[in-house]
């Protein structure tokens, strides 16, 4: 994948946790449209995290999202067992591909 | 309530064609440009075209490009992707996305289709 992501990464109820996506100089460090989508199984991505930082209506506050040169970040803070699920990143490029995303990370809550 | 409504998906085989349709209702259809997503189940999701709200504009993967076309009819507030000369490559679940800033091609995909599988095998 363009946008690199760990493949996983799990917290206790409660706890914060924040999931890194590094990308180039050609993508989420050139463009502030960097967003991040949460899938559950067998259900289509839905957008969490738009512009690098904003909610989308009905989004939980929980969510947020933050980028730094070539690195951006979704923290999902007070975790709860209804987080588990597979995240993405996602940015708008210069590159061949209008569009890339990261490989996903799956969130487990324990 | 947006909604975005794919078909069309089907098994083929490889050198076969297939044209998606996404039917869109909620919003101002010709506001918004409106892209093609697709993901091989258990990776990721891999952008492969997007069209301008008015269809004037249109932009490819370079996996794709030369062998599929996205095209919209703004009356019938519906998206198309024509995709020949299928590839076992292009296997996955096909899914359409509203882009969400008003008059912009570039920007976040904030509605996406339920998703629509296209499997290509011999």
């Amino acid at each position: 994948s363009a946008l690199t992501q760990p493949a996983s990464v799990s917290g206790s109820p409660g706890q914060s946790i924040t999931i890194p996506c590094t990308g180039t100089s050609n993508d989420i460090g050139n463009y502030n449209y960097v967003s991040w989508y949460q899938q559950r199984p067998g259900k289509a991505p839905q957008l969490i995290i738009f512009d690098v930082s904003s909610r989308p209506s009905g989004i939980s506050h929980r969510f947020s999202g933050s980028k730094s040169d070539n690195t951006a970040s979704l923290t999902i803070s007070g975790l709860q067992i209804e987080d588990e699920a597979d995240y993405y990143c996602s940015s708008y490029s210069r590159g061949n591909s209008v569009w890339v995303f990261g490989g996903g990370t799956q969130l487990t809550v324990v | 309530e947006v909604q975005l409504v794919e078909s069309g998906g089907d098994s083929v085989l490889p050198g076969e064609s297939l044209r998606l349709s996404c039917a869109a209702s909620g919003f101002i259809f010709s506001d918004y440009a409106m892209s093609w997503v697709r993901q091989v189940p258990g990776k990721g999701p891999e952008w492969v075209s997007t069209i301008s709200d008015n269809g004037y504009d249109s932009f490819f993967s370079d996996s794709v490009k030369g062998r599929f076309t996205i095209s919209r009819d703004n009356s019938k507030d519906t998206l198309y992707l024509q995709m020949n000369n299928l590839r076992a490559e292009d296997a996955a679940i096909y899914y359409c996305a509203k882009v969400n800033h008003r008059g912009a091609v570039a920007g976040n995909f904030d509605f996406w289709g339920q998703g629509n599988l296209v499997t290509v095998s011999s």
